[in-house]
């Protein structure tokens, strides 16, 4: 079974730009995550996508981020336009269904490091 | 808040020897705690995890922890290291479906 898929593994562009970052989680998981680690600091929760429907979005840091998950299958997350500050490395990740008093494991895919010059 | 707190950024150990990971967590009600370890160019994989019950955990690849609820901490230890341990380890606690981590400690191991 294919894990956790992020592409690219690995963006370098300069302020300004924009990017988009693809993640395509196990099949049949509903539960789609995004994170990220700003160099020298914790993971942050960006948001969470249960289906194609946003659950929760309160990690989004502001209206230059964009994600979708069009078909509640894989999602992107559009950087625009892109800072300095958004530098760092892009997890993203799923799990089964769950409810809000349990949990699943999530299963993490290996990133994107994202390099804004 | 909700918090995680992983106070040691970098730990080495010799291969063989035993070790403990500390993580102290923030939290009004009953946690549920993690341990994922990330090695290079790799995703986080799940270690081990504590909803409820048994307060010493087994996980794979020999680790476990322990949740103290008194010290609020939930530290991940392993008896003998292996030098493929090397890599990333982070707690985290899970909160209405999300997880917040730690700052991450990252091990290294000394032949």
């Amino acid at each position: 079974e294919a894990g956790v898929t992020q592409f690219p593994s690995h963006s370098v562009i300069e302020k300004g730009q924009t990017v988009t970052l693809r993640c395509d989680p196990i099949s049949g998981h509903d539960n789609l995550y995004w994170y990220r680690r700003v160099m020298g600091k914790e993971i942050k929760f960006l948001l969470h996508f249960v289906k194609e429907s946003k659950q929760d979005e309160s990690g989004m840091p502001n209206n230059r981020f964009l994600a979708e998950r069009t078909g509640g299958t894989y999602s992107t997350l559009k950087v625009q336009p892109a800072e300095l500050e958004d530098s760092g490395v892009y997890f993203c990740a799923s799990s089964q269904v769950a409810t809000l008093s349990s949990y699943n494991e999530q299963f993490f895919g290996p990133g994107t490091r994202l390099t804004v010059l | 808040a909700q918090s995680v707190t992983q106070p040691d950024i970098h730990i080495t150990v010799s291969e063989g020897a035993s070790l403990e990971l500390r993580c102290n967590y923030s939290y009004g009600a009953t946690p549920y705690l993690f341990w994922y370890v990330q090695s290079p160019g790799q995703g986080l994989q799940l270690l081990l995890k504590y909803f409820s019950g048994d307060t010493l955990v087994q996980g794979i690849k020999g680790f476990e922890a322990e949740f103290k609820r008194s010290q609020s901490s939930f530290n991940l230890r392993k008896p003998s290291v292996h030098w493929s341990d090397a890599a990333e380890y982070f707690c985290a606690v899970g909160i209405r479906g999300k997880l917040i981590f730690g700052q991450g400690t990252e091990l290294s191991v000394k032949p």
